[in-house]
């Protein structure tokens, strides 16, 4: 597609339900990050993809935080067990191959907002 | 690991005043270095890189950054603000080696007074 396309793009829920955010990255992007980003901060890393596998997903805050990429497209990030904490807009980017390491220009999408209550 | 400092935390300008917004990183080896703009309502966009070669680079909408290695600084600068470049700006780094992700600093909320 032309962008990133990030579903929902509000979600509300109740603590300790499951939840599950989408991200469409662009056509032919093979490096897919989520970042979250709380009221007031920075976007904070929490996972980043190449391909298919998780390269790394050190930024991931507990177990509770999950995110697959099963055909090196689509990405969802699964939130188990909801607490009010997690509450925050969930940003998608990718970005192209090819480029040396950390060179990589990273296109973001409009986010996911998620309201624990 | 790699952090951002992003000193003003908010900063209100009357239009066609100048702009200088203050980051500075920590990490002791070989950095890229961004800017990225989120408008209100839209999604955070690029606004500068810097990778290598010339310290002062131009991006997009007369926005123009510096980089000082031995200040480890990335100041972001405009001659002459618009209101439209109402925004929050996030400056963020990460390392020449080793993984792709970025560390973004807190953001400075810019407010252009018309």
């Amino acid at each position: 597609g032309a962008g990133v396309s990030q579903t929902p793009s509000n979600k509300v829920t109740e603590k300790g339900k499951y939840v599950e955010l989408r991200c469409d990255p662009i056509s032919g992007h093979t490096a897919l990050y989520w970042y979250r980003q709380s009221l007031g901060q920075g976007p904070e890393f929490l996972i980043y993809f190449q391909g298919t596998g998780a390269a790394d997903d050190s930024g991931l805050p507990n177990d509770r935080f999950f995110a697959v990429r099963p055909e090196g497209s689509v990405s969802t990030l699964k939130i188990q067990r909801t607490e009010r904490g997690d509450s925050a807009v969930y940003l998608c980017a990718s970005s192209p191959p090819g480029a040396r390491p950390g060179a990589n220009v990273l296109t973001f999408g409009a986010g996911s907002r998620l309201t624990v209550l | 690991a790699q952090s951002v400092s992003q000193h003003n935390h908010h900063v209100i300008l009357s239009e066609a005043a100048s702009l200088e917004l203050g980051c500075n990183y920590s990490y002791g080896g070989t950095v890229n270095l961004f800017w990225y703009v989120q408008y209100p309502g839209q999604h955070l966009q690029l606004l500068l890189k810097y990778f290598s070669g010339d310290p002062l680079v131009k991006g997009i909408k007369g926005f123009e950054a510096e980089f000082i290695k031995s200040k480890f600084s990335f100041n972001l600068r405009k001659p002459s603000v618009q209101w439209s470049d109402t925004a929050e700006y996030f400056c963020a780094v990460n390392a020449q080696t080793g993984a792709n992700n970025l560390f973004f600093g807190t953001g400075t909320r810019l407010t252009v007074i018309p």
